[in-house]
């Protein structure tokens, strides 16, 4: 049973370069979520999906865009990269979206 | 919007001492509350999870407590070791939502 993982653990990109983040769940839960995590700002929510089908942005939506694939995976995508991107970006999953929310490891993006 | 606080920020103390780490938010309208542990480098694991009907949630030296009406939650940690040592993240949703915003944590070291 791996939880949460995410690939890739690390990536550096150019300014203007186009990559996926991707993230799959085992434990067959409804939600699935992204966060990113900056020195001083905490974790605040980029896009979540309440269930297979659906996705909805949250805080810090502008620049990414996400594709729930199917029940486990959940990727993002940013399209155009920018050295404001530079963060670690963390997948999380949960059942019926009110029980416990469980990490992935991660995924440590340097833009230049 | 909902705003999570947790004092202190950061907090250094000897092996064994018991200590008190404090969140409190704004909107008392919640489903429920989390505490998490993120060790550096690493993602975030739940530690203990407290429903908005319950007063509080225990798990070996790990106690929390939920005060909804006063906006306040409290993790107490017994007897504190070395391994102890990591963030302690507090997330709380928004009324009528159920997910769920981050404090920016508490950095704990505890010396031997």
């Amino acid at each position: 049973n791996a939880g949460v993982t995410q690939t890739p653990k690390f990536q550096v990109l150019k300014t203007g370069q186009s990559m996926t983040l991707q993230c799959a769940q085992d434990m067959n839960h409804n939600s699935m979520y992204w966060y990113r995590q900056d020195p001083g700002m905490g974790l605040r929510l980029i896009y979540y999906s309440a269930s297979e089908g659906t996705t909805d942005k949250g805080e810090v939506p502008n620049g990414y865009n996400v594709s729930r694939l199917n029940k486990r995976e959940f990727s993002l995508r940013l399209e155009s990269a920018a050295p404001s991107q530079t963060s670690v970006y963390f997948c999380a999953s949960s059942d019926r979206g009110r029980e416990t929310q469980y990490f992935g490891p991660g995924t440590r993006l340097l833009v230049l | 919007k909902q705003e999570v606080t947790q004092i202190p920020a950061a907090l250094s103390v000897p092996e064994g001492e018991n200590l008190v780490l404090n969140c409190s938010f704004t909107d008392s309208a919640i489903y429920n509350l989390q505490w998490f542990r993120q060790d550096p480098g690493k993602g975030l694991t739940s530690l203990l999870l407290i429903q908005s009907s319950q007063r509080e949630q225990t798990s070996g030296r790990l106690n929390a407590s939920l005060d909804k009406s006063s906006g306040r939650s409290t993790l107490y940690i017994a007897a504190s070791q070395p391994g102890d040592s990591a963030t302690y993240l507090c997330a709380v949703p928004s009324g009528g939502s159920y997910i769920p915003t981050f404090g920016r944590g508490t950095s704990l070291i505890v010396h031997p």
